[in-house]
């Protein structure tokens, strides 16, 4: 069954704006990722946080963990047309260090 | 090369024929996934290759599926008579460690 589950399924937004995208997992963690696919082929490693951490930051990336609540948020500031992409959380579970679950996805349209 | 890379890059076969695709991984990574993804859905975990490790097959979802690789090189996903629901993209990813992933292109396997 898929450990992270991805809300909203899909979201449109205009270019300019920020678009928010929010993962719920079920068990403990020792990470969690977000990854962008294009296209619906290869998957782009966007971002990790580790189950220590609170809030990450890369470029327009702001990613948020909040492993009480066992949910994480990736937040994508001044968003633009080349941002249209389906975007995936993943956790590596604390019993299996290895193995990473990924969610079903959010579907982001910017609309230029 | 310097990414992950899979061959073929699309596959059309008739239901009932048996089909290999390769992956190819980043030189130096000891570990190796294969995943599926159908249309529209998020990535299920097949199989998982670490070193000389014995595989992680947890995730084969009948057994006409099977993969091999030797040592840290190639790696082979084989599906023996295909029917129309193995149609899929199916990814593969290398990683050095319980870390960020990085994955091919992908096939596209179109079951007829």
């Amino acid at each position: 069954s898929q450990q992270g589950e991805e809300d909203p399924q899909a979201l449109s937004i205009q270019e300019g704006e920020n678009a928010t995208m929010n993962c719920s997992y079920k068990t403990s963690i020792n990470n969690l990722q977000w990854y962008r696919q294009n296209s619906g082929r290869g998957l782009v490693h966007l971002i990790l946080i580790r189950s220590n951490e609170r809030e990450k930051h890369s470029g327009r990336l702001r990613v948020t963990l909040d492993t009480s609540k066992k949910s994480s948020s990736l937040l994508i500031t001044a968003s633009r047309a080349a941002d249209t992409a389906s975007y995936f959380c993943a956790t590596h579970r604390m019993d299996s260090s290895y193995k990473l679950i990924f969610g079903s996805g959010t579907r982001l349209l910017v609309r230029p | 090369g310097a990414g992950v890379s899979q061959s073929p890059s699309n596959k059309v076969t008739e239901k009932g024929k048996d089909v290999e695709l390769r992956c190819d991984p980043i030189s130096g990574h000891t570990a190796l996934y294969w995943y599926r993804q159908r249309l529209g859905q998020g990535l299920e975990f097949l199989i998982y290759f670490q070193g000389n490790s014995a595989p992680d097959k947890s995730g084969l979802p009948s057994d006409r599926f099977s993969a091999e690789r030797t040592g840290e090189s190639v790696s082979t996903l084989t599906i023996q008579r295909t029917q129309q629901e193995d149609s899929a993209v199916y990814l593969c990813a290398s990683t050095a460690g319980a870390r960020e992933q990085y994955f091919g292109p992908g096939t596209r396997l179109t079951v007829t």
